[in-house]
């Protein structure tokens, strides 16, 4: 399977610890997003790489967020210090700049904080 | 403020009977448009787009119209088959070719009804 792959796809953990989720894009994509979804919403947008830069933080990624793309391939997004309110879907997707916005949406993390 | 909108949360559809599925947007700096289709606990799956320059795409039993002047888009499924049963997601961005940054409406929930 060559489509976006994230891991692990659910995670329950106690507030207050960290987490972090994987993403690992389509070969050759250069761009990777990283989206969130709360129930009942459509996707909304953290942060996007193009190769290892990133290029774009959304006001909703707060300071116990981060994003990292450390050799233009894979990412991860880290929480710290987990809140009930950061329970929701992640979403990561990739894209090559050359082909427009036609962006790939992998199956998304789950993450509930209880 | 919701630039995105889908003011139908849910749709129910007979099956061989077609589907339209409505977008509503406010922001005149969006140029692309895209229609994801989402099955629970997956990522969305794209599905069709359309620019700007054009008022329509076909692919498929897809189709989308966009008319620029009201802000508005549709998606028609014709026939609609019952793996068709989805939550559709519209989603817009402001250029065609680089900031590639989604802004996704609420979605609807299509049922396809045999």
């Amino acid at each position: 399977d060559t489509g976006v792959s994230q891991n692990p796809r659910h995670k329950i953990t106690k507030r207050g610890q960290n987490v972090t989720f994987r993403c690992d894009p389509i070969s050759e994509h250069n761009r990777l997003y990283w989206y969130r979804q709360t129930l009942g919403q459509g996707p909304e947008f953290l942060t996007y790489f193009q190769n290892e830069a990133q290029l774009e933080k959304s006001r909703l990624l707060s300071d116990r967020f981060s994003a990292e793309r450390p050799k233009g391939s894979f990412s991860t997004l880290e929480i710290q210090r987990t809140e009930q309110g950061d329970s929701a879907m992640y979403l990561c997707a990739s894209s090559l700049r050359a082909s427009g916005n036609t962006i790939y949406f992998g199956e998304g993390s789950w993450l509930t904080v209880v | 403020d919701q630039q995105v909108k889908q003011n139908s949360p849910s749709l129910s559809v007979q099956e061989g009977r077609i589907s339209i599925l409505n977008c509503d947007y406010t922001n005149s700096m969006f140029d692309y448009f895209l229609w994801y289709k989402k099955y629970p606990a997956e990522g969305p799956t794209f599905l069709i787009s359309i620019s700007s320059i054009k008022d329509k795409n076909e692919d498929g039993r897809f189709t989308v119209f966009l008319n620029k002047s009201a802000k508005h888009l549709s998606l028609h499924i014709v026939p609609s088959q019952p793996g068709d049963s989805a939550v559709y997601f519209c989603a817009a961005s402001p250029s065609n070719f680089g900031n590639e940054k989604l802004t996704f409406g609420t979605g609807t929930r299509l049922t396809i009804i045999p």
